[in-house]
């Protein structure tokens, strides 16, 4: 089955310490996405990729960074610069990343504090 | 900048009765509006969406109704059922094919 696969479920983060968040898809879509999701909010875009090793940030940058060397991949980092990193991260996917075009999530990473 | 104004923030509704959420937007360049449902646990999905150039859509239970001059659209779901029950958001696409979300309905539905 076609899809987007988020990795890991979970993942718990040190003080100073760097994350890295999975996601893959088969779907051979051209445009990745990265949204944050905190507690009775909607989403809000990290950063987007229309093609590959080509990126964008969204509104809310500071502290992520990204990289799409592949098509079907596209890995969030989380890095210690992000003081607030707590909520779920959800990965989608567009065909292109023109009008109309429906984008398809993966079903998250939950990000913690320890 | 607020660009998108979602409500109620939370509704409750009896099986069989019809549920409906509205979003308000400003930016007028926005062409695409979809309503995304989402379950706990899980990423949001595409349920409708609607173009600018019709009024209306209709898909099963679920219907888009779009007042472009009062820069409106609205998710009605007829017939609501228990496993309706989720949270429900508006994502209008802006010009850079970025889809800018409202900040959610969480729709309950009491058998």
């Amino acid at each position: 089955d076609g899809g987007i696969t988020q990795s890991p479920k979970y993942l718990f983060r040190k003080e100073g310490q760097n994350v890295t968040l999975s996601c893959e898809q088969n779907l051979n879509h051209d445009a990745m996405y990265w949204y944050r999701q905190d507690p009775g909010q909607g989403l809000r875009l990290i950063y987007y990729s229309q093609i590959v090793n080509d990126f964008q940030k969204g509104d809310i940058a500071e502290g992520y960074s990204v990289s799409r060397e592949k098509k079907e991949s596209f890995p969030l980092t989380v890095t210690s610069a992000q003081k607030n990193p707590t909520a779920f991260y959800l990965c989608a996917s567009s065909r292109t990343g023109g009008i109309g075009q429906p984008q398809h999530f993966g079903d998250g990473t939950r990000l913690s504090i320890l | 900048q607020q660009q998108v104004k979602q409500s109620p923030q939370s509704l409750i509704v009896q099986k069989g009765g019809i549920s409906i959420i509205n979003c308000a937007y400003e930016n007028t360049a926005f062409d695409y509006f979809p309503w995304y449902q989402q379950f706990p646990g899980k990423g949001p999905a595409l349920l409708i969406a609607i173009r600018p150039d019709v009024s209306e859509k209709k898909e099963g239970r679920f219907t888009i109704s779009f007042n472009k001059s009062a820069k409106q659209f609205s998710l009605h779901i007829m017939d609501s059922q228990p496993g309706d029950s989720a949270t429900y958001f508006c994502g209008p696409m802006d010009s850079s094919y970025k889809l800018i979300f409202g900040s959610g309905t969480r729709l309950l539905v009491r058998p």
